[in-house]
């Protein structure tokens, strides 16, 4: 299994709902990661966990709220979100932090309205 | 300041053959990872180097100059599929993140 789940993979809310991204990998992978990418642009890197442990926080603002409950899930918990925060998240996973190889889902693609 | 450049889209003939290049200004150098993105879809792993030279694999090729700060990924034998945008990553310092470029929109034309 080398695939990386993502759901839901559309989501519109309002700039006052909560909701929550879903990221799942099988692969015993120990570094996961979340990518904010906008049209024609590339991935930017929002948060790194190795060993379920938060290492990289590229300061995202708090309306973002990642969670690692284990070592396959990864979260992305939303609330009070901007219209500019209309994007694909892509979430990704590779066996370590040194490891080259990012294996990513096919994303959520979120509208704010 | 970290940089990374590629052109913002090329055009080829199926059945071709395709250089895109990628040229890197980053502090510290610890590999260079080519994409390949669908529209709609998410990054997939194309190739890596971290020494000098060219790695081939299938119809792809990558290969990497650290002296002169300079990648290409070579595509032969172009296929209608082969249309997407083509990402050059860098990992840079110690702290293993990459820093992407803005990608290159390939379109194949018949």
């Amino acid at each position: 299994d080398t695939e990386v789940t993502q759901t839901p993979k559309h989501l519109v809310m309002g700039m006052t709902n909560k909701k929550s991204l879903k990221c799942e990998q099988h692969m015993g992978h120990r570094a996961m990661y979340w990518y904010k990418q906008k049209a024609k642009k590339p991935p930017e890197l929002m948060f790194v966990y190795s060993y379920e442990k938060l290492s990289i926080n590229e300061s995202v603002p708090s309306r973002f709220s990642p969670e690692c409950p284990n070592s396959s899930l990864l979260n992305l918990h939303l609330h009070a979100l901007q219209p500019e925060d209309s994007a694909l998240y892509l979430c990704a996973s590779s066996r370590d932090r040194s490891s080259y190889e990012q294996y990513f889902g096919p994303g959520t693609r979120l509208t704010v309205t | 300041g970290q940089n990374i450049d590629q052109p913002t889209e090329m055009t080829a003939t199926e059945g071709a053959i395709v250089q895109i290049n990628c040229t890197y200004q980053t502090s510290g150098f610890n590999g260079l990872f080519w994409y390949q993105q669908h529209a709609g879809e998410a990054p997939t792993f194309l190739s890596y180097n971290v020494l000098d030279g060219l790695e081939e694999k299938g119809r792809f090729s990558s290969f990497l100059s650290r002296s002169k700060g300079y990648s290409y990924l070579l595509l032969k034998e172009l296929q209608m599929k082969d249309s997407a945008s083509y990402l050059c990553a860098v990992r840079g310092d110690s702290n293993y993140q990459l820093i992407w470029g803005a990608g290159t929109k390939l379109i194949i034309k018949p």
